[in-house]
């Protein structure tokens, strides 16, 4: 299994709809996760961090994290196609020590259609 | 946003040159990443920066050297370019250990003929 698992898809919804994001992860991460934006031909972007297990809300991004399960979500709300972009999942790779290395997932193209 | 400035933007070159790519933040973070990203790839890492003239090598490191003489610079060398080495390259630097994001710089193309 791959430290950090993404479905590369790409997931369509509607405008409007959520977006349910998912990733699974092995036990030689560090249970804090990263979500990325990025949109084609450009840097990934921080959008959302979560440490805990449970919900964290920022604005129309929901990040849920389910550590019995070894699973991070992103949900997006109210999709726009403003949000079609690559989403990224991270998480410091466990034992990383003084670098702070991140393991990153390959990766899921979000398609919000009109 | 971060204060992180990737220089050149954009390069053509020929095999067999000397390229030099440098990072150069603004945040006076510690940290700093080299990281190469190719379609079914994803992001790899290259080589990273724990501090000033501190440095390791990360997943695809072969063919690549970095140096880092002050806090704000990250240098990323492909001593002799190959073809395979034509890609998207991003830095990332970060504040602290203790899982911390990182944040991206806008990348550099580099195309290699």
């Amino acid at each position: 299994q791959k430290e950090v698992e993404q479905n590369s898809g790409p997931l369509s919804v509607p405008e409007g709809a959520i977006a349910s994001l998912n990733c699974t992860y092995s036990d030689r991460v560090s249970q804090s996760f990263f979500w990325y934006r990025q949109y084609s031909g450009k840097s990934p972007e921080l959008i959302m961090s979560i440490y805990s297990n449970g919900d964290k809300e920022d604005g129309r991004f929901t990040a849920q994290l389910n550590k019995a399960s070894q699973y991070v979500s992103l949900l997006i709300r109210d999709s726009q196609p403003s949000d079609s972009a690559t989403y990224l999942c991270a998480a410091p790779y466990l034992g990383s020590g003084n670098t702070g290395k991140l393991i990153f997932g390959q990766g899921t193209t979000l398609q919000v259609k009109p | 946003d971060a204060g992180i400035t990737q220089s050149p933007r954009h390069k053509v070159t020929e095999t067999g040159t000397p390229v030099t790519l440098r990072c150069h933040q603004t945040e006076n973070h510690r940290y700093m990443y080299w990281y190469r990203q190719d379609p079914g790839h994803g992001l790899r890492l290259i080589h990273y920066s724990y501090g000033v003239k501190d440095t390791d090598k990360g997943e695809v490191s072969d063919g690549y050297s970095v140096s880092r003489s002050k806090t704000e610079d990250f240098l990323l060398t492909l001593e002799s370019a190959t073809s395979s080495q034509t890609s998207v390259y991003f830095c990332a630097i970060s504040d602290r250990t203790g899982n911390q994001p990182q944040h991206f710089g806008d990348g550099t193309r580099l195309s290699i003929l």
